[in-house]
């Protein structure tokens, strides 16, 4: 069985400044990886996924994350966040042969002015 | 945005009711989740299926049922609700085909029972 761990369940930061929001995964077989976000009384929307290739993937709004395979970690950063970043963000993982995903429990990112 | 739409979008209710939740897409998408959002849990998921009348339960299944008679459309049920169940209910779908892994989540339904 596969699981997931959000080091951090708030992170909070200001403005302009660099992000870095750590995700480790268990699973005894090949994993994919995705990085989801959710706005205040929103859906979950897919910020990026590492399926195979680079291990730096780029997704939307200028986040990225790097698949390290030997320490077992997905972590997301952002180089300048801004205001609009503020949300809860999740990181999940799903084997290459199945059918679910397991989520963390999330962290909460906080962008002060 | 793929178009997953779910009904109601609030709902309360009373201990002891049946209380049923939809999703519908216009994806045609095989797989479709029911998942429970809680503060500090994340997203537990509950059942899904991977087609008509195929379904299976999740970690959290106790005190819920699915059905899926359509490709379109993936209810769960309440069959006696608790307050244990009070919670955000989010639905997901996914292709799970060549590199489409991901799952599209709807907006949610907010339950709370009384």
């Amino acid at each position: 069985a596969q699981s997931v761990t959000q080091l951090d369940s708030q992170v909070p930061v200001f403005e302009e400044a660099p992000v870095e929001l750590r995700c480790n995964y268990s699973s005894s077989v090949s994993v994919y990886l995705f990085w989801y976000v959710q706005y205040p009384n929103q859906g979950l929307q897919l910020l990026l996924k590492y399926l195979s290739g680079s291990t730096l993937v780029k997704g939307i709004n200028g986040f990225e994350a790097e698949f390290n395979k030997s320490q077992t970690s997905f972590h997301l950063r952002k180089p300048s966040v801004h205001i609009s970043d503020t949300a809860e963000y999740f990181c999940a993982v799903k084997e290459t042969s199945g059918s679910r995903l397991t989520f963390g429990e999330g962290t909460q990112l906080t962008v002060n002015p | 945005d793929a178009g997953i739409t779910q009904s109601p979008r609030h709902k309360v209710t009373e201990t002891g009711t049946p209380v049923t939740l939809r999703c519908h897409q216009t994806e045609n998408h095989r797989y479709m989740y029911w998942y429970r959002q809680d503060p500090g849990h994340g997203l537990r998921l509950i059942h899904y299926s991977y087609g008509v009348k195929d379904t299976d339960k999740g970690e959290v299944s106790d005190g819920y049922s699915v059905s899926r008679s359509k490709t379109e459309d993936f209810l769960l049920t309440l069959e006696s609700a608790t307050s244990s169940q009070t919670s955000v209910y989010f639905c997901a779908i996914s292709e799970m085909l060549g590199l489409k892994h991901e799952q599209y989540f709807g907006p949610g339904t907010r339950l709370t029972v009384t």
